[in-house]
């Protein structure tokens, strides 16, 4: 198995400028998830999804911030526009047990810098 | 509500010796706890989990955890910290469908 991949694995951008970023989880997964890691906030969940369903999107920062799952293998996480404080690294992870019980597997990240 | 809280944000230990990070949680509910290992540029890696059973799990690379629910703790340890252990380490705790990362812990290994 690949494992969770995420593309593009560096993204540079100017502010105000639309960012997606993408993820395959790995296949019979039934739940992805995005977090988003920096220095001074850690990791933090972003948005999960059960069966291509959006389950908690309340980490989500802002309006600014959008994902989609249309089918159980990609998923994508947009923000527009970017702004500098967006700079991090974001991983998406896969799990295929209900209930917390199944472990999650992370993708190697996206590190986008938003100049 | 639930939360990790993971004591020592950088801990630092010489080649050979104990390797101890701390973990505790706070759950409404019997938990699920898990460590997880990140390498530099990496995403994060599973060590080891516990769901039922045996309070004392063994996982990856020689480490362990205990489970401890009088003292809500899960502590990860290794008699011998190798070289190849610095990393950063994630204690995590999930019920339902909720699921919380600790802040982290980054391992030196001095030589």
């Amino acid at each position: 198995d690949a494992g969770v991949i995420q593309s593009p694995r560096h993204e540079v951008t100017e502010m105000g400028q639309e960012v997606t970023l993408r993820c395959k989880p790995i296949s019979g997964h039934d739940y992805l998830f995005w977090y988003r890691q920096t220095m001074m906030r850690g990791l933090e969940l972003l948005i999960y999804f059960n069966n291509n369903v959006p389950i908690d999107d309340s980490g989500m920062p802002e309006d600014r911030f959008s994902a989609k799952m249309p089918n159980a293998s990609f998923s994508t996480l947009k923000i527009q526009p970017s702004e500098p404080r967006d700079s991090a690294v974001y991983f998406c992870a896969s799990s295929n047990l209900a209930g917390g019980r199944g472990e999650q597997y992370f993708g190697p990240g996206t590190r986008l810098t938003v100049t | 509500a639930q939360s990790v809280t993971q004591l020592g944000s950088h801990v630092s230990v010489s080649e050979g010796a104990l390797v101890l990070l701390r973990c505790n949680y706070s759950s409404s509910v019997p938990p699920y706890l898990f460590w997880y290992v990140q390498y530099p540029n990496q995403g994060l890696q599973l060590l080891l989990k516990y769901t039922t059973g045996a309070t004392l799990v063994k996982g990856i690379n020689g480490f362990e955890a205990e489970f401890k629910k009088s003292e809500t703790s899960f502590h990860l340890t290794k008699p011998s910290a190798h070289m190849s252990d610095a990393a950063e380490y994630f204690c995590a705790v999930s019920s339902g469908n909720q699921f919380y990362f600790g802040t982290g812990t980054s391992l030196t290994v001095i030589p």
